[in-house]
């Protein structure tokens, strides 16, 4: 079966340190990967997402950036980060042929 | 723009009875309706899903009904249990790659 990993679960940084965030995903090959924040009572939006390796797409400018150095590897960063990009990371993945995405446990991120 | 949101931001109900849950979207091209459960400090949960060619599914104590007319999806939930109680996402497919997602609707079960 296919699982997905998150890690860390939760994260304080200072603000203008780097970031970086890993998601893995087991069972699958050439999943579409996804990374949303979610704000405190708030709902999901969409910062990237990839369709295969070396292939990301950014919804929102901002402040960070994805990569996929491997199938199934997808990492978001930051070389400075702002109080701004605290929230709740979620990594998620889907196939091309089914549009269900399922989500990784989240990354608590609070930047102080 | 075009975007998916919800009627309710909180729904308190008691335990046992029925809960029903409701979301407005406007992109009349979307093709894929879904929702998920979030419970506090964790990821979305798969609930159920819907494409546009239907107007009810059902699961276990779950039901989805889409009204393309009025461009309204509701998910209802028979015999409301504690566990139940979590923030409740509607999204829909718009015809990009990734899901579009609503505000979200709290559900607490008081009991």
């Amino acid at each position: 079966s296919q699982t997905i990993h998150q890690w860390p679960a939760t994260l304080v940084q200072p603000v203008g340190s780097p970031l970086s965030l890993e998601c893995t995903v087991e069972g699958t090959s050439n999943p579409n990967l996804y990374w949303y924040r979610q704000a405190a009572g708030r709902g999901l939006q969409l910062l990237f997402y990839s369709v295969g390796i070396g292939q990301i797409s950014s919804e929102v400018p901002q402040n960070l950036s994805a990569s996929r150095p491997q199938d199934r590897q997808f990492i978001l960063s930051s070389k400075k980060l702002l109080l701004s990009d605290s929230g709740f990371y979620l990594c998620a993945w889907n196939s091309y042929t089914n549009e269900k995405l399922f989500f990784g446990s989240g990354t608590q991120l609070s930047v102080l | 723009g075009e975007s998916v949101g919800l009627h309710l931001p909180t729904l308190s109900v008691q335990e046992g009875d029925n809960s029903i849950i409701n979301c407005a979207y406007s992109n009349s091209a979307s093709d894929y309706f879904i929702w998920y459960k979030q419970e506090s400090g964790k990821g979305p949960q798969f609930i159920i899903d819907i494409r546009s060619n239907m107007d009810k599914r059902q699961g276990q104590r779950v039901t989805v009904l889409l009204n393309k007319t009025v461009k309204h999806l509701s998910l209802q939930i028979a015999a409301t249990q504690p566990g139940d109680s979590a923030v409740y996402f509607c999204a829909e497919n718009t015809g990009r790659r990734a899901l579009t997602f609503g505000s979200g609707t709290r559900l607490q079960v008081q009991p």
